[in-house]
């Protein structure tokens, strides 16, 4: 089955900070969504993009589906930003969303 | 708008017991599915249905069991729970050509 890495597992900032945190998949996809897992276990889904730029806020994301990988990016880092990001693919050829997950990048954003 | 809602959230069983999961969702959406979630782990799926009356297993099937009677409701249920069913279940739901997943709050399980 298709592999799905991101990088790096853990990242601890300063309130204000930028980071980029990388989604790295091993086959072509077409659904690629990234979510952000809060402390109380809550999934909110941040961007839809199996190709291409968006931006939401502080938050943006590129996915280079040619290369395989994509890349979340956060700006202005806030305390409430903390918690685990996680990027979840669908393999192309799959027609029902059987999304496959990363093990996440856990996020501590400090005061 | 209650979007996916899960019961209970919290949840205690011995080994052996059985119980269901509950999973609703207020959008009429076609296809619903069940995901585990471990600990330093993604999550994994166990089962999805894209539509009333039909279902079937995703990666992590075994000890569980589904139904889909109508659209709103995909409970999933645990035949004789097992210490390594331990975990966090979501459920979720998206349209049929959506793009977009929603999520349940999660069921904390623990089987002692």
């Amino acid at each position: 089955g298709i592999q799905v890495e991101q990088s790096p597992p853990d990242l601890i900032l300063q309130e204000g900070a930028n980071s980029t945190l990388r989604c790295n998949f091993s086959d072509s996809v077409n659904n690629l969504q990234w979510f952000h897992q809060n402390p109380w276990g809550q999934l909110i889904n941040l961007f839809y993009i199996p190709s291409g730029t968006k931006q939401n806020g502080r938050l943006s994301a590129t996915t280079v589906a040619t290369e395989r990988y994509s890349l979340l990016y956060i700006s202005s880092s806030q305390t409430t930003d903390s918690g685990v990001y996680f990027c979840a693919v669908k393999k192309r050829d799959t027609g029902f969303q059987k999304l496959v997950f990363g093990t996440g990048t856990r996020l501590l954003v400090s005061p | 708008n209650a979007g996916v809602t899960q019961t209970p959230k919290f949840q205690v069983l011995k080994t052996g017991q059985s119980m269901t999961l509950q999973c609703a969702q207020d959008m009429n959406h076609e296809y619903m599915s069940w995901y585990r979630q471990d600990p330093g782990m993604g999550l994994r799926l166990i089962h999805y249905s894209v539509g009333a009356g039909i279902t079937d297993q995703g990666e992590v099937p075994n000890g569980y069991n589904v139904s889909r009677s109508t659209t709103e409701d995909f409970p999933l249920r645990l035949l004789s729970a097992a210490p390594s069913q331990t975990s966090v279940y979501f459920c979720a739901s998206s349209w049929q050509g959506g793009n977009t997943i929603y999520f349940g709050e999660g069921s904390w399980l623990t089987v002692v």
